[in-house]
C-alpha cells in the first residue's frame, strides 16, 4: 500500500484564490511527522510546513496552513491568496519514528499546481 | 549562502562511465541524506549518514553505488559503470538532528546516454 497518496496530478487555480492540495497517508506508527515541500522547475525541494502527529493545533506558516485530520489520515495543504510564484510541484512527505533513527522521508507522487493570472 | 549545495548541477555521461557527485550540507548539520528522483515521481531514499557513519542503505542502492562522508561534513555519491536507468535527479538533504526538518540542495541531474 502507498504510504503517501496525492490524488491530484495537476491543478489550475486563478491567481488570488485559495487552493487545497490533498494528501492522505498510511502508517501504524503512533509518532510521525508530515511535511510539505515545493519543487519549482529548478529542481530544489523547498520546505514549506511541518505537522507532528501529537500536535494539537494545525500548523500554519504565512500563507500556508496544514489541515490535519488524524482520524482520516489526511494532511491537506492550504495556500491562501495564491500568487503566480506558487506555480510548482508540491510534495507531501512523511517521517516515521519507527525507522530506528533513520528519519528518511517517504514522498508522494506530487501535485503540479499552475496559477493562472 | 549557508544552504545545502550540490555539485555539479548537471552531468551528462556515457553508459559505462563512472560519475561522482558532491554534497555540502548546512554547517553543523550532523545528518545527511541522499535521495533519487525519477521523472514524475517523488524523491526516494537512498542512504543516510549520521556524522561520518553510514547507517542505512536502501535496496535501491545497488553495489555500483557508493557513498562516503569522510569527515562528517561533505558527502560524495559515486556511481560506477553507469546505466541508462541511473538517469535521475540526485538530491541531498541535511538536518540538525533527530526530529529536525530536512533541508534539500538544488540536486544533480544525471543523464546517461
Amino acid at each position: 500500500a502507498q504510504k503517501i497518496t496525492q490524488t491530484q496530478p495537476g491543478m489550475f487555480v486563478q491567481e488570488k484564490e485559495a487552493v487545497t492540495l490533498d494528501c492522505t497517508y498510511d502508517t501504524s506508527d503512533p509518532s510521525y511527522g508530515l511535511f510539505w515541500y515545493k519543487q519549482p522547475s529548478s529542481g530544489e525541494m523547498i520546505f514549506l510546513i511541518y505537522q507532528g502527529s501529537y500536535d494539537q493545533q494545525n500548523a500554519t506558516e504565512g500563507r500556508y496552513s496544514l489541515n490535519f485530520q488524524k482520524a482520516r489520515k489526511s494532511a491537506n495543504l492550504v495556500i491562501s491568496a495564491s500568487q503566480l510564484g506558487d506555480s510548482a510541484m508540491y510534495f507531501c512527505a512523511m517521517r516515521e519514528r519507527a525507522n530506528f533513527g533513520n528519519e528518511k522521508l517517504t514522498f508522494g507522487t506530487g501535485t503540479r499546481l499552475t496559477i493562472i493570472p | 549562502d549557508t544552504g545545502v549545495s550540490q555539485d555539479p548541477r548537471h552531468k551528462i555521461t556515457k553508459r559505462g562511465q563512472n560519475v561522482t557527485f558532491r554534497c555540502d550540507p548546512i554547517s553543523e548539520h550532523n545528518r545527511l541524506y541522499w535521495y533519487r528522483q525519477t521523472l514524475g515521481q517523488g524523491p526516494e531514499f537512498l542512504t543516510y549518514f549520521q556524522n561520518e557513519a553510514q547507517l542505512e542503505k536502501s535496496r535501491l542502492l545497488s553495489d555500483r553505488f557508493s557513498a562516503e562522508r569522510p569527515k562528517g561534513s561533505f558527502s560524495t555519491l559515486e556511481i560506477q559503470r553507469t546505466e541508462q536507468g541511473d538517469s535521475a535527479m540526485y538530491l541531498c538533504a541535511s538536518s540538525l538532528g533527530l526530529e529536525e526538518t530536512q533541508y534539500f540542495g538544488p540536486g544533480t541531474r544525471l543523464l546517461v546516454l
